[in-house]
């Protein structure tokens, strides 16, 4: 079966901008979870919906939000967006959440901010 | 707060050689604990888990309550080793994922 799918894979935006991504879980999956990988850092959980509600956030400024379909496909949002958002944004899926390790990962999209 | 520690960034071991890589976890309750691994180009994967007790490509990992440690070994490396580990732990439920920020592996052939 298919994997978790993101798109774009790359997106160069200046800063002020906003920007969506996209991201396809598993068919079946109703839970998906996003999270920003950085060198420094490593990964942060952003976010996880769970049949079109979120049902646990991070530790993230209101500028990042998201939401989910009824087909569980998932968005993230960015709105005025700063250097420091430079990342690869990852996306899971998974057949209810919690439990990480039924999560698959998709291949990320990889934010660029000048 | 649930935290994961991993001290190391860089791990670099000879071929052949054992590989021990670090994680140290902070959370009051009982955790669930996993470690994902990320070969060069490839997605973040599910390496094992500590409920499964399994042995997957060589590794294991033993979850010390006491010293709220569960470091990830190999006792003889391989070239197809080399990657980036990351250490997770979730309180189970429908709770978040807390993930360290990563050792990368470096197996010198």
């Amino acid at each position: 079966k298919a994997g978790v799918t993101q798109t774009p894979r790359y997106l160069i935006k200046t800063r002020g901008q906003q920007v969506t991504l996209s991201c396809s879980p598993i068919s079946g999956h109703r839970s998906v979870s996003w999270y920003q990988q950085t060198p420094g850092q490593g990964l942060q959980f952003l976010f996880e919906y769970f049949s079109e509600t979120q049902r646990n956030k991070g530790n993230f400024p209101g500028r990042f939000s998201g939401r989910q379909f009824s087909n569980s496909r998932s968005e993230m949002n960015v709105s005025t967006l700063e250097l420091g958002d430079s990342a690869l944004y990852l996306c899971a899926s998974s057949l209810s959440g919690g439990d990480a390790g039924e999560a698959f990962f998709g291949q990320g999209t990889r934010l660029t901010v000048v | 707060a649930q935290r994961v520690t991993q001290p190391e960034k860089l791990l670099s071991v000879f071929k052949g050689a054992p590989v021990e890589l670090k994680c140290n976890y902070s959370y009051s309750g009982s955790p669930e604990l996993f470690w994902y691994v990320q070969y060069s180009r490839q997605r973040l994967q599910l390496l094992l888990r500590h409920i499964s007790r399994e042995s997957i490509k060589g590794f294991t990992a033993d979850l010390n309550k006491g010293e709220t440690s569960f470091h990830l070994k190999k006792p003889f490396a391989q070239e197809e080793d080399s990657a980036m580990y990351y250490c997770a732990l979730s309180s189970g439920g429908y709770q978040k994922v807390t993930f360290g920020t990563g050792t990368k592996l470096q197996v010198i052939p």
